[in-house]
């Protein structure tokens, strides 16, 4: 059973950072794309950010690029998003989802985490 | 950036009923929507993937079509468990985008 557990959530400050964990079971992890989806309370999803499955490909959106970096320890079947220069704007759950093994497939999004909180506030 | 709008934004439906919600994008994307269910306080789900294709699991009263840059999700024979929310999201073109969501409510 695949199965996507994300971790590292909290109340931080504007200007803070955090660290998104999201461990992978149930499937070759090595093998996929990986991305992260936020949702603001009460609103609706919001692609973030993506990375292939040797961590040699990294897409951002517009507005976390060059403050958020995703990355990939296959090893330890773990997708990470560190978080820098937060804002009032982030405060989301933010999701780990499974992309395609091909590339072809990269942007499909068949399993998705339970999500994990992140609030910036001060 | 593609956008996708979907309508209605909401809908109060009574079981039995059939819904169609549609999702239109702003320039073409193939065949490459998708459709997703979140009830509250869950993850999305993948109801149907490429417009049209089944997913496992899924019960056989969801079904998808659709092209280019009309789609449509179709529910036939609603269900009581089928209160949640849906959004389309397109693969096509970078970077991946989402509808803003129907809100379904059962009567």
């Amino acid at each position: 059973e695949v199965q996507l557990v994300e971790s590292g959530g909290g109340l931080v400050q504007p200007g803070g950072s955090l660290r998104l964990s999201c461990t992978a079971s149930g499937f070759t992890f090595s093998n996929y794309w990986m991305h992260w989806v936020r949702q603001a309370p009460g609103k609706g999803l919001v692609w973030v950010s993506r990375i292939h499955s040797d961590g040699s490909n990294r897409d951002y959106a517009d507005f976390v690029k060059g403050r958020f970096t995703v990355s990939r320890d296959n090893a330890k079947n773990t997708l990470y998003l560190q978080m820098n220069s937060l804002r009032a704007e982030d405060t989301a759950v933010y999701y780990c989802a499974r992309g395609g093994a091909d590339y072809q497939w990269r942007d499909l999004l068949d399993y998705w985490g339970q999500g994990t909180l992140v609030t910036v506030s001060s | 950036e593609t956008v996708l709008t979907q309508s209605p934004d909401f809908q109060s439906v009574t079981p039995k009923e059939k819904v169609t919600i549609t999702c239109r994008a702003s320039q073409s994307i193939g065949s490459s929507l998708h459709w997703y269910q979140q009830k509250p306080d869950q993850s999305p789900k993948l109801l149907i993937k490429y417009a049209s294709q089944s997913i496992s699991g899924v019960p056989s009263r969801f079904s998808g079509s659709g092209s280019g840059t009309d789609f449509t999700l179709t529910i036939n024979s609603l269900e009581a468990e089928d209160a949640a929310a849906y959004y389309c999201h397109q693969s096509s073109n970078f970077p991946i985008t989402f509808g803003q969501g129907t809100r379904l409510e059962i009567k």
